[in-house]
């Protein structure tokens, strides 16, 4: 079936460091990607999003990468900054009308 | 521009009760999902509204239910509650598929 999911569950990183969060997808029909960021005690916030007919797109500090050969997204943040500690959740839309969401990376940036 | 509204924040119940779970989407948006978060099972796709319409249901069981009016505004209710929908209730609007979702901060709901 349908399924997103995180090759680590936690990632830790030294302040100023660049982090990669990987996500792995399992459905070839998905043609939308989106991060997400969850700060506790708040809703998902989005960061970034990618469509099928792209590899890469950047944002302010993010980067995201889609290989649709290995079914892979990664997210990159440049300059790891203490407000970037979070749980980030990639998602996918592959077809329909729902997004399904990855089990989530915890990131923590050590000052 | 307001973001996603969700009332209430907090919600204790029993089990046994019902309860409704409000959310106002962003101006302009039509489409709104609700998902269930809870530690054991993360993010998990309740339903999704368009124009008053369900155009998809998550694997929930009868007792979740919910609708959208005119204005976009949508409410979920839960049936007969059980301990194990304790949980984060979060809602997100959207232009439509394949556009970014914007979520609400949640409604907590603790079955006692």
């Amino acid at each position: 079936g349908e399924s997103v999911g995180l090759h680590l569950p936690t990632l830790s990183v030294q302040e100023g460091d660049n982090s990669i969060i990987n996500c792995a997808y399992s459905n070839s029909a998905s043609d939308y990607f989106i991060w997400y960021k969850q700060e506790s005690g708040k809703g998902p916030q989005f960061i970034i999003d990618i469509r099928s007919n792209m590899d890469k797109r950047q944002g302010q500090r993010v980067t995201v990468l889609l290989n649709k050969t290995v079914k892979h997204l990664s997210l990159q943040i440049a300059a790891t900054q203490p407000g970037d500690s979070a749980v980030y959740f990639c998602a996918e839309n592959g077809g329909g009308f729902k997004t399904i969401f990855g089990a989530g990376t915890r990131l923590f940036v050590k000052a | 521009k307001a973001g996603v509204t969700q009332t209430p924040r907090y919600l204790i119940k029993t089990r046994g009760q019902q309860v409704t779970l409000s959310c106002s989407p962003i101006s302009g948006h039509r489409s709104v999902s609700w998902y269930q978060q809870t530690p054991g099972q993360g993010l998990q796709f309740l339903f999704e509204y368009f124009s008053e319409t369900q155009r998809n249901k998550g694997n929930f069981p009868g007792r979740f239910s919910g609708r959208q009016f005119s204005n976009s505004r949508s409410e979920m209710n839960v049936s007969t509650l059980e301990l194990g929908d304790s949980a984060l209730y979060l809602c997100a609007s959207s232009l439509d598929r394949s556009q970014p979702q914007h979520f609400g901060d949640g409604t907590r709901l603790s079955i006692l």
